[in-house]
């Protein structure tokens, strides 16, 4: 199995401008979750979906991030409009039910 | 609610020394238990998992971590230390049982090997 994919890689944007982050989870997990990554914060859990229908918003930070899971296939992180504060990795991870979450190599997300 | 502690950030050993990473844990129902290695410029790896069966865990790349429940705590650790074992770890609590599949993390202890 190819692992979770993430996508871009890097991502560098000015202040303002709107970023998609993507994410691919492996074939047949049903639990997807979407967390930001700083060394102030540590990792923090943003959102998480079941069997594509989002259960847990309560980490997104405000209303300038959205996700979506159109499908069990893939998913998207929305930031509209970014700031230099959103700077972080983002890391996507999926799950089978309740076992283990596993990671894709993340999104490094650099605001100007 | 529940909450992860890791005690020291920075953990620094010589190879072929025996580590030990802290982890203690808050949780209002019966919790699985995780450590979660990560190297540079990667996402996180699991290298074990409590689940509530035996209390000693053990996991990838010769590491063991043993759940506690008096002490709360599920501490992280490798007999002898490889230069390669120098990453970032993470200990990560959820609930059993139910639907609730969030896992909580600590801030991470970041362990250096000197040869």
């Amino acid at each position: 199995d190819a692992g979770v994919i993430q996508s871009p890689r890097h991502e560098v944007t000015e202040m303002g401008q709107e970023v998609t982050l993507r994410c691919k989870p492996i074939s047949g997990h049903n639990s997807l979750f979407w967390y930001r990554q700083t060394m102030m914060r540590g990792l923090e859990l943003l959102i998480y979906f079941n069997n594509n229908v989002p259960i847990d918003d309560s980490g997104m930070p405000e209303d300038r991030f959205s996700a979506k899971m159109p499908n069990a296939s893939f998913s998207t992180l929305k930031i509209q409009p970014s700031e230099p504060r959103d700077s972080a990795v983002y890391f996507c991870a999926s799950s089978l039910q309740t076992d283990t979450q596993y990671f894709g190599p993340g999104t490094r997300l650099t605001v100007l | 609610a529940q909450s992860v502690t890791q005690l020291g950030s920075h953990v620094s050993v010589s190879e072929g020394a025996l580590v030990l990473l802290r982890c203690n844990y808050s949780s209002s129902v019966p919790p699985y238990l995780f450590w979660y290695v990560q190297y540079p410029n990667q996402g996180l790896q699991l290298l074990l998992k409590y689940t509530s069966a035996a209390t000693l865990v053990k996991g990838i790349n010769g590491f063991e971590a043993e759940f506690k429940k008096s002490e709360t705590s599920f501490h992280l650790t490798k007999p002898s230390a490889h230069m390669s074992d120098a990453a970032e770890y993470f200990c990560a609590v959820s609930e059993s049982g139910g639907s609730n599949y969030k896992l909580t993390f600590g801030k991470g202890t970041l362990l250096t090997v000197n040869p």
